[in-house]
Order: structure tokens, then C-alpha cells, then sequence
């Protein structure tokens, strides 16, 4: 099946930095998905980018799916940042949606 | 819009029991349902795909005859699990995939259910 690898697996900022997260994965998509879990648990949608690039505030993502990788831009970090970050992509076909280990983000005050 | 709930949100029960957790699409209809389960510090792992009406398609390694799915409407999914043992004690997170999604296979997230079993 389609493999979702997320580097870097942890990563601890002091706020005001900015960080880089990436998702590669092994086939193509048809869909992939920028998640942040909150400490309850909820999982928050920040983007829907099987393709390009988008803007939310301080948060971008581009996805190159020709190349099987999306990029999330967290900038001008906060500690209310802090939490995993998921990248999750839906196969061919559009029957399953596969998560990555994560990303667990903690920012500093 | 395109809001999932769970519920119960926390459910403690004893070793032996069956527990039934209810997820809802609140303000769409959803022809496919997923159940995940997540462990600590762990990432969600797939176990069953359910659509409308039919029997739900489960992953390799979920036995479906203790992780009971019922999709029974458009907007309804329950995962029941039978004689739940410790090893049981998750955290199942259910999502839903709206009818008219226009091509996008976007999935809605519900706020989980944290299952502890005695």
C-alpha cells in the first residue's frame, strides 16, 4: 500500500521562528491533507492541497505531486502552534486516506 | 459547515462488556464513513471503511467480528466493540467523506472517543 513518511519526527522552536515540514509519499494521490491534533485530540484541517500551493495566515503548504511531496510553512511560530501535525493522503481511487507518523511541534515561550 | 460528531466522548466500562460509539455528519450527507484508532503518541491507523448500506470493508489485522460497523444511514455510523478487552483502550476517531464532494476526497474529522476498558 501507499507508504506517508513526515520528517522531521520532532521538533521543539523558540517563538518568532519559522519551520519547514515535509511529507513525502510512495505513489500517486488523489488527495492530501494538513492536520494539526490538538491536546484533546481533535484534528484540525488546515489544508486541503493535492496540488499546488496555499495560504492560511502565518501557515503554507505546496504540494509537488509529481514528485510525491508536500511542504507545510509554519512562520512567526506560537506556542499556541504547539501539537502533531499530520499529513494524510487519499490513494487512487479515493478508498482509504493514510496518515504519516507526524510531526510533534513545541514552542517555546 | 461539514461538522462530525462523536459520541460518547469518553466511555470507561469493564472487561467483557461491548461498547457502541455513534458518529454523525451534522450538516451533510456522507456515502463513505472511516474509523480509525489511535494509541499514544501514535499516529491513526486505519480499521474499517463503511459505506451507506453495505457491509464496511475492514483493514488487514481488524477483526471485524469485534469491531462491529453499521452504517445504516446517510449521516450514521456506530462502531461497536464486543467484549472489549484492556488492550482495546484507544482512542477511535470516526471521519466522513461528503456525497457531493465534487471530486475532492476531503474528509471531515470527528473529535473522538477515548475508550478505556477495566
Amino acid at each position: 500500500g501507499i507508504q506517508v513518511e513526515q520528517s522531521p519526527p520532532d521538533l521543539i522552536l523558540q517563538e518568532g521562528a519559522n519551520s519547514t515540514l515535509r511529507c513525502n509519499f510512495s505513489d500517486s494521490v488523489n488527495n492530501l491533507q494538513w492536520f494539526h491534533q490538538n491536546p484533546w485530540g481533535q484534528l484540525i484541517n488546515l489544508f486541503y492541497i493535492p496540488s499546488g500551493t496555499k495560504q492560511n495566515g502565518r501557515l503554507s503548504a505546496t504540494t509537488v505531486a509529481t514528485e510525491r511531496y508536500s511542504l507545510l510553512y509554519i512562520s512567526s511560530s506560537q506556542t499556541t502552534d504547539s501539537g502533531v501535525y499530520f499529513c494524510a493522503v487519499t490513494n487512487t481511487g479515493g478508498f482509504k486516506t493514510i496518515f504519516g507518523a507526524g510531526t510533534r511541534l513545541f514552542v517555546k515561550a | 459547515g461539514a461538522v462530525v460528531s462523536q459520541h460518547p466522548s469518553w466511555v470507561i466500562c469493564k472487561s467483557g462488556t461491548s461498547v457502541k460509539i455513534e458518529c454523525r455528519s451534522l450538516d451533510f450527507q456522507a456515502t463513505t464513513m472511516f474509523w480509525y484508532r489511535q494509541f499514544p503518541k501514535q499516529s491513526l491507523m486505519l480499521m474499517a471503511t463503511s459505506n451507506e448500506g453495505s457491509k464496511a470493508t475492514y483493514e488487514q489485522g481488524v477483526e471485524k467480528d469485534k469491531f462491529l460497523i453499521n452504517h445504516a444511514s446517510l449521516t450514521l455510523s456506530t462502531l461497536t466493540v464486543t467484549s472489549a478487552h484492556p488492550e482495546d483502550s484507544s482512542f477511535y476517531i470516526c471521519s466522513a467523506r461528503p456525497q457531493t464532494s465534487g471530486g475532492s476526497y476531503t474528509q471531515y474529522f470527528g473529535p473522538g472517543t477515548r475508550l478505556t476498558v477495566l
